[in-house]
């Protein structure tokens, strides 16, 4: 099986950077993605990292180091509008991806 | 259609009754998962179909929960003698190919138990 494991609920102010963190154990990696969800709707893709090293777009960075079984998922220049749950999924052999419990980020002025 | 679309958007049914939960892909989108989310938890896998072959039910909590996929295309998701547990939002994603493919998730079905 996999284990995912991510902060439940972190607190930024507006403008600032804020660094999600998410470790797994895994065995047959072969990728992990970031999803966005606001409250009550649906997931939505943000960025998949397969290969060691950075992947940014525009203010939002992604991670990934294989070696350490370790992901950040980076926001700059917070908006009010950043405030959602983002979870980190792990792919894995011939598995569908398992999805962590998710980290609830709430922005303050 | 323009992105995974479910229906119903809400249902509420009594302990004991049957519910069908349905899911169409984005048009062209091979691969088609449900998961089911429960408050404060994480999306929790159910099943997956990816083109013509057996689906992958591993996730499937317990035999009332069935699910199909006809013409490679429309799915339903079925829970036989609903349970107060299996109230949670289910969710339904497409995938243009396979596992290593963005999954594009409908707004889901709240699914209260009562």
């Amino acid at each position: 099986g996999q284990n995912i494991d991510q902060p439940t609920e972190m607190t930024a102010t507006e403008g600032a950077i804020v660094q999600i963190n998410c470790t797994y154990q895994t065995s047959g990696f072969n990728g992990l993605f970031w999803y966005q969800q606001h409250a009550g709707e649906a997931p939505t893709f943000l960025s998949y990292n397969v290969l060691d090293g950075l992947e940014e777009k525009g203010r939002f960075s992604s991670f990934l180091s294989r070696s350490k079984g370790y992901s950040y998922l980076l926001l700059k220049e917070l908006q009010m509008k950043d405030s959602a749950s983002y979870l980190c999924a792990v792919l894995a052999g011939n598995t569908p991806l398992v999805f962590g419990k998710g980290t609830r980020l709430s922005v303050i002025a | 259609g323009a992105g995974v679309s479910q229906s119903p958007s809400n249902k509420v049914t009594e302990k004991g009754k049957d519910v069908e939960l349905r899911c169409d892909p984005i048009s062209g989108h091979t691969a088609l998962y449900w998961y089911r989310q429960s408050l404060g938890q994480g999306l929790e896998f159910l099943i997956y179909f990816q083109g013509n072959s057996a689906p992958d039910k591993s996730g499937l909590p317990s035999d009332r929960f069935s699910a199909e996929r006809t013409g490679g295309s429309v799915s339903t998701l079925t829970i036989q003698r609903t349970q107060q547990e299996d109230s949670a939002v289910y969710l339904c994603a497409s995938s243009s190919t396979g596992t290593n493919s963005p999954l594009h998730f409908g707004n889901g079905t709240r699914l209260t138990v009562t």
